[in-house]
């Protein structure tokens, strides 16, 4: 079967730096995305790996190993903001989204 | 600006009664998509659409129904609601000639079945 797993829930202090990591075993892949999901709100994208490495966009970065079938997402200089769930989805080969279960993250002062 | 809305946004039905949940976007995408999400499991879809009169089956269909007549509308039916279908409701779209996966969410319908 299919499988995407992230951690339930992480607590980080406002200005560090946090890593939620994503392991999945799917069947086939054509990528691997991040969303931020507010409580009550619509998950919005945030970010897209496809090939091995690093992806950076601003405060955000996410990373990619497909032959390990993992990924994480950085989040640096912490905002009480980024209090979200992240949720990692993996496309497989039939281009279907696989979505993990998420990650809530606390942000304390 | 272009969205995507849906209605309503909060509903409490009876077990046996009809519902559908109307999603509307205003994208022009060909792409549309139901889900459901529960806690403890993370989105699971439903159903979906690749254009006008295209219709699929997702991972969790049973008990659900949608029709589309045009590019802007995906309303999802529930013939007869059980209590195991109380969730929020998502309802998405995406671009056609985008294959990366970045899907835009309406704001989620809550539905209790009672």
């Amino acid at each position: 079967g299919q499988n995407i797993d992230q951690p339930t829930e992480m607590t980080a202090t406002e200005g560090a730096i946090v890593q939620i990591n994503c392991t999945y075993q799917t069947s086939g892949f054509n990528g691997l995305f991040w969303y931020q999901q507010h409580a009550g709100e619509a998950p919005t994208f945030l970010s897209y790996n496809v090939l091995d490495g690093l992806e950076e966009k601003g405060r955000f970065s996410s990373f990619l190993s497909r032959s390990k079938g993992y990924s994480y997402l950085l989040l640096k200089e912490l905002q009480m903001k980024d209090s979200a769930s992240y949720l990692c989805a993996v496309m497989d080969s039939n281009y279907q989204l696989i979505w993990g279960a998420g990650t809530k993250l606390i942000i304390k002062p | 600006d272009a969205e995507i809305t849906q209605s309503p946004r909060h509903k409490i039905t009876e077990t046996g009664r009809q519902v559908t949940l109307a999603c509307h976007q205003t994208w022009n995408h060909n792409n549309m998509f139901w889900y459901r999400q529960d806690l403890g499991h993370g989105l699971r879809l439903i159903h979906y659409s690749y254009g006008v009169q295209d219709t699929n089956k997702g991972e969790v269909s049973d008990g659900y129904s949608v029709s589309r007549s045009n590019t802007e509308d995906l309303p999802l039916t529930l013939e007869s609601a059980a209590s195991s279908q109380t969730s929020v409701y998502f309802c998405a779209s995406s671009a056609e000639e985008i294959v990366t996966g970045e899907l835009f969410f309406g704001e989620g319908s809550r539905l209790t079945v009672l």
